[in-house]
């Protein structure tokens, strides 16, 4: 089966640049989306189509995916961003996430 | 703004069947989008259950789909998940959300507030 690989934890000094790989085989040929998940709470969609940021998502995050690693970027990281991160694809029709990455600021 | 809400069998037992109800507001389950169910083991990541469109077409998890059934009820505006033959494993927190057609790249952009089902006896 498909597998997202994420790192378990990535740490930003706050108002630096965070990045969170998504790796897969070939994931560039797949449409990535990216979901922050607080503490006690649903899961939020930040990142669609790779790239694509849905309404009310801050500028500060943006997504790419090229090769075998998609990318999640959150410039001038805030406190507020702390949260865990999962990305998503889907493959064979199946929708697959990867393990979450907690994000430390 | 579209709501979603599950309903909350709560605890069941093992070997029994668990049955959740997912309600839509302020949204048509006849228009766009397909829906889906995610669960969360407590303390670990997001696994998908399976997503239906309203016309009742679904695609499921391999490793769930000889327990798993979902349906639809548009006269309702609902959609619901049976899982079969329980066991302790499938204790976890429920998610539905709204989310995009096969390979679309829309993601699930409107979640419920999730409920707890535990197996137990």
């Amino acid at each position: 089966s498909y597998g997202l690989t994420q790192p378990p934890s990535v740490s930003v000094s706050p108002g630096q640049t965070a990045s969170i790989s998504c790796s897969a085989e070939k994931v560039e040929d797949k449409y990535v989306c990216w979901y922050q998940q607080k503490s006690g709470q649903s899961p939020v969609l930040v990142i669609y189509q790779n790239a694509k940021r849905p309404s009310g998502i801050p500028e500060r995050f943006s997504g790419s995916n090229s090769g075998n690693t998609a990318t999640l970027t959150i410039r001038g990281t805030q406190a507020m961003d702390e949260a865990d991160y999962y990305c998503q694809a889907w493959d064979s029709n199946t929708v697959v996430f990867g393990g979450g990455t907690t994000l430390t600021v | 703004q579209v709501q979603l809400q599950e309903s909350s069998p709560g605890l069941v037992k093992p070997s029994e069947t668990l049955s959740l109800t997912c309600s839509v507001s302020h949204y048509s389950i006849s228009s766009n989008y397909y829906w889906g169910w995610i669960r969360q083991t407590p303390g670990k990541g997001l696994e998908w259950i399976g997503s239906l469109s309203h016309r009742g077409t679904t695609y499921y998890n391999p490793s769930l789909r000889s327990r798993l059934t979902m349906s639809v009820d548009t006269s309702k505006n609902h959609f619901s998940l049976r899982l079969t033959s329980v066991t302790a494993a499938d204790t976890a927190v429920y998610f539905c959300a709204r989310g995009g057609n096969v390979g679309s790249g829309w993601g699930f952009d409107s979640w419920g507030q999730g409920v707890l089902v535990a197996v137990s006896s």
